[in-house]
């Protein structure tokens, strides 16, 4: 199947530092989603991205799908963005396009 | 919209005991999955529908049933329930529509298998 590999695995930042969280895939998808679970453990979808750029506030995605990877950009980080985040992919077709594979996530702490 | 409900919360199970997990949307969605998620592991698929009367498995379905009368309901079932399977189940839903395959997640359901 499909691999999906994160990096960092952890992130320390200080309130309204910028950062770049990257997931690498191991084959072409056309579905890539990005999560955000907060410390209460709820999962909030940030970006639905198989390609191309998109942008909601501080957070924009980029996903170049011929060289197999996404990138996440925070800018101006909060403290509300700690958490973890996760990159989630799937090749299927047919009816099986929401079979996502997630990564290991990438641990970001916000400092004030 | 309540968006996609999990009951209960939080369950305590002794081993060999079954029970379900509830999970409900309110959004119409044709797609419906489970999800374990275990520490270090990210989260994993155990099954799917893409709509009433669909089902398939996901990555690890052993140990689970699922069925699906309804658009809005998905219940997972845990038959026999063994201490392998304390985890935190999330339940998740979507269009199926190309370019509307945005995934929302329910709060989640921890459970405790003694």
């Amino acid at each position: 199947g499909i691999q999906v590999e994160q990096s960092p695995p952890d992130l320390i930042l200080q309130e309204g530092a910028n950062s770049t969280l990257r997931c690498n895939f191991s084959d072409s998808v056309n579905n890539l989603q990005w999560f955000h679970q907060n410390p209460w453990g709820q999962l909030i979808n940030l970006f639905y991205i198989p390609s191309g750029t998109k942008q909601n506030g501080r957070l924009s995605a980029t996903t170049v799908a011929t060289e197999r990877y996404s990138l996440l950009y925070i800018s101006s980080s909060q403290t509300t963005d700690s958490g973890v985040y996760f990159c989630a992919v799937s090749n299927a077709g047919g009816t099986s396009y929401g079979k996502l594979t997630f990564g290991q996530g990438t641990i970001l702490t916000v400092h004030p | 919209n309540a968006g996609v409900t999990q009951t209960p919360k939080f369950q305590v199970l002794k081993t060999g005991q079954s029970m379900t997990l509830q999970c409900a949307q309110d959004m119409n969605h044709e797609y419906m999955s489970w999800y374990r998620q275990d520490p270090g592991m990210g989260l994993r698929l155990i099954h799917y529908s893409v709509g009433a009367g669909i089902t398939d498995q996901g990555e690890v379905p052993n140990g689970y049933n699922v069925s699906r009368s309804t658009t809005e309901d998905f219940p997972l079932r845990l038959l026999s329930a063994a201490p392998s399977q304390t985890s935190v189940y999330f339940c998740a839903s979507s269009y199926s529509s190309p370019g509307m395959r945005t995934q929302y997640f329910g709060p989640g359901t921890r459970l405790l298998v003694l």
